[in-house]
């Protein structure tokens, strides 16, 4: 399979715990974005790489999310101390060089107890 | 805020009549995509138009865009049961061209 692949599927966990989620890309795309999406609206941009670089962070991730793309390849995204508002859907994306169109990965979705 | 606002928020037809969703965003845009997003295969692109483009096709989709207007539609002609899901305008921010932003969506129902 060479689409966008995330893991875990999904995730249970209390308030307070830490929660990381890993994206594998497609291939030689060296964007790779993040969203967030909750029940009934569209996905919520969360942050952009290009390569290895962080270019672009939206002011709705709180200091306690983070995402890293150490490599240019894989990326992670942690959320530390969740809580009940975190709980959703997130959704990753690439994309190659030169194109705008997007491929999305099938989520993590999220509920914290 | 959304950039995109899609109209109707949702939208029931009768398989084989042709579904028409409405877009409409707030700022200056290079391109504007229209996706697609059914439980069981995720966020799916499915046509892309410039800025400088007014209309679009592919197979069965009609995209077209007023820029004036800040609005795009998505007709769907002949629909099928497997147009079923909710579609999605997004838009690039003129000075961000790496970010787009997704509207709410109109959810389609096709009736058999």
């Amino acid at each position: 399979d060479t689409g966008v692949s995330q893991d875990p599927r999904h995730k249970i966990t209390k308030r307070g715990q830490n929660v990381t989620f890993r994206c594998d890309p497609i291939s030689e795309h060296n964007r790779l974005y993040w969203y967030r999406q909750t029940l009934g609206q569209g996905p919520e941009f969360l942050t952009y790489f290009q390569n290895e670089a962080q270019l672009e962070k939206s002011r709705l991730l709180s200091d306690r999310f983070s995402a890293e793309r150490p490599k240019g390849s894989f990326s992670t995204l942690e959320i530390q101390r969740t809580e009940q508002g975190d709980s959703a859907m997130y959704l990753c994306a690439s994309s190659p060089q030169g194109t705008e169109t997007q491929y999305f990965g099938p989520g993590t979705r999220l509920l914290v107890l | 805020s959304q950039q995109g606002e899609e109209d109707p928020q949702a939208l029931s037809i009768q398989e084989g009549e042709n579904a028409t969703m409405n877009c409409s965003y707030k700022t200056s845009i290079n391109n504007l995509q229209w996706y697609r997003q059914n439980s069981g295969r995720g966020l799916v692109h499915l046509i892309l138009i410039r800025s400088n483009e007014r209309e679009k096709h592919s197979g069965r989709l009609r995209v077209t865009l007023d820029t004036s207007k800040k609005s795009s539609s998505l007709l769907i002609t002949a629909s099928r049961a497997a147009d079923t899901a909710s579609y999605f305008c997004a838009t690039d921010w003129y000075s961000s061209a790496s970010k787009i932003i997704f509207g709410s969506g109109t959810r389609l129902s096709i009736r058999p």
